[in-house]
């Protein structure tokens, strides 16, 4: 069965740093493209990022665009979300999701989930 | 970007009715780019449909997903206790992916 599983949450000032990892298993994570998604407390899913299987194609929302990098290395089966200059509208459960392979090229949909970790900025 | 405007917010049902949720988006968009998925209490989100109507492996035949252009809808043909979740449609044309707000199907 497909894993995911991210760390790295926690609650962080407003202005600070913290760099969010997810590790997958079951499956070769070295071909598929990753994303981020997050969901602040009682609100809807909102994408944040994606990585695709070489790292060649990266894209961000404009919300965290020039704040955030994501990143990932096949060796160690892991995407990872640098967060930097925090602000109280980023906290929220920070979903990592593998995209399907159902077609071989362009976006796909999100199949697996991992259970998510709460970053909480605040003073 | 693209919008999409789910409705209603809340949809009261009982077990064994029939859900009828909306999806519109903001412009046309391939069905191919559609996704719908469930959340429940506590829990991640799971994939329903994809491609407006392809049921993910796994999926009980009573979900069904249909629509095309800007108009797009998630059936549940008669509803499970387990149902009861909220429901979210996902565009993947382009860059920024985007979902919809949701639809609350709760227990009349």
């Amino acid at each position: 069965e497909v894993q995911l599983v991210e760390s790295g949450g926690g609650l962080v000032k407003p202005g600070g740093s913290l760099r969010l990892s997810c590790e997958a298993s079951e499956f070769t994570f070295s071909v598929f493209s990753m994303d981020w998604v997050r969901q602040a407390p009682g609100k809807g899913l909102e994408w944040v990022s994606s990585i695709s299987s070489t790292s060649n194609h990266i894209f961000y929302a404009d919300s965290v665009k020039g704040r955030f990098t994501i990143s990932r290395d096949n060796s160690k089966n892991s995407v990872y979300l640098q967060m930097n200059s925090l602000r109280a509208e980023d906290t929220a459960v920070y979903y990592c999701a593998r995209e399907s392979p159902h077609f071989p090229s362009g976006w796909n949909d999100l199949d697996f989930w991992g259970q998510g970790t709460l970053v909480t900025v605040s003073s | 970007e693209i919008v999409l405007t789910q409705s209603p917010g809340t949809l009261s049902l009982s077990p064994g009715e029939r859900a009828t949720l909306s999806c519109r988006a903001s412009e046309t968009i391939s069905s191919r780019y559609l996704a719908w998925y469930q959340q429940r209490p506590g829990q991640s989100p799971r994939l329903l449909i994809y491609s407006a109507s392809v049921r993910a492996t796994g999926i009980p035949d009573r979900f069904s997903g249909s629509g095309s252009g800007t108009d797009f809808t998630l059936t549940i043909s008669r509803l499970e206790p387990e149902d009861f979740a909220v429901y979210y449609c996902q565009q993947y044309v382009s860059s920024p992916l985007t979902f919809g707000g949701g639809t609350k199907v709760d227990i009349k």
